[in-house]
């Protein structure tokens, strides 16, 4: 298999506020993890990419002061979402690499849906 | 034009009948081409992945790739309810950190 989980699945918080999102895969090592938002009805946009051990890369037009993301093992990466704001709220969704096939294969986690108010 | 192309739909079908899905896109370095599923709120599924040209068949659906076209068609065969999701085409190859490019997503209902 090629699992992968978010935690938590959605959260709502106040604006202002500092928001964490998990991303875990559960039953193999992930090269490289990849942190996507979707919008209703719209496809993914890539946010950033992140390597364990290494800084992460983002897309243009991201902020990597507004999205910190840190991929402290081959099995854990973490978003959080500092100083939310409402236009902040959307689909996250995270992906991950499977270490033993192909690089260009992403597992895709279950999605967390942050709600600023 | 965008990198990848693809008509969202809504596509609604019988049960029981073939859906057929298609992607086109503009970067001759793609190599690897994925299709995903994804149901209301949650995360997409991997369905299939092939590389280069070819076709691919698992079980109900076959995908197919034509890179002098560059084209992309997904087929389900004998369609059913569970079927009905929005299906994401993907592909990648033309960068050198794994990114993928997504199209929109075409949303399928199979009515019972």
């Amino acid at each position: 298999g090629a699992v992968v989980s978010q935690h938590p699945s959605r959260v709502i918080c106040k604006s202002g506020t500092s928001v964490k999102i998990e991303c875990r895969s559960l039953d193999f090592q992930a090269t490289t993890m990849f942190w996507y938002r979707q919008f209703p009805k719209k496809s993914l946009m890539l946010m950033a990419t992140s390597n364990e051990g290494s800084k992460a890369t983002y897309e243009q037009g991201v902020e990597k002061d507004k999205f910190l993301i840190n991929h402290a093992s081959l099995t854990l990466s973490t978003l959080t979402v500092t100083s939310a704001h409402p236009e902040d709220s959307s689909f996250y969704i995270c992906s991950a690499s499977h270490r033993d096939r192909s690089s260009y294969e992403q597992y895709f986690g279950p999605g967390t849906r942050l709600t600023v108010t | 034009q965008k990198e990848v192309e693809q008509d969202p739909g809504p596509l609604s079908v019988p049960e029981g009948a073939i859906v057929s899905l298609n992607c086109t896109y503009s970067n001759s370095a793609f190599q690897y081409f994925m299709w995903y599923r994804q149901y209301s709120r949650k995360g997409p599924e991997l369905l299939m992945y092939t590389y280069s040209s070819g076709n691919k068949e698992d079980g109900r659906f076959t995908a197919q790739v034509d890179k002098s076209s560059k084209y992309i068609s997904l087929f389900i065969r004998d369609s059913q309810p569970s079927d009905s999701a929005t299906y994401l085409c993907a592909m990648s190859g033309g960068y050198g950190n794994n990114r993928l490019a997504f199209g929109k997503g075409n949303q399928v209902v199979v009515i019972p």
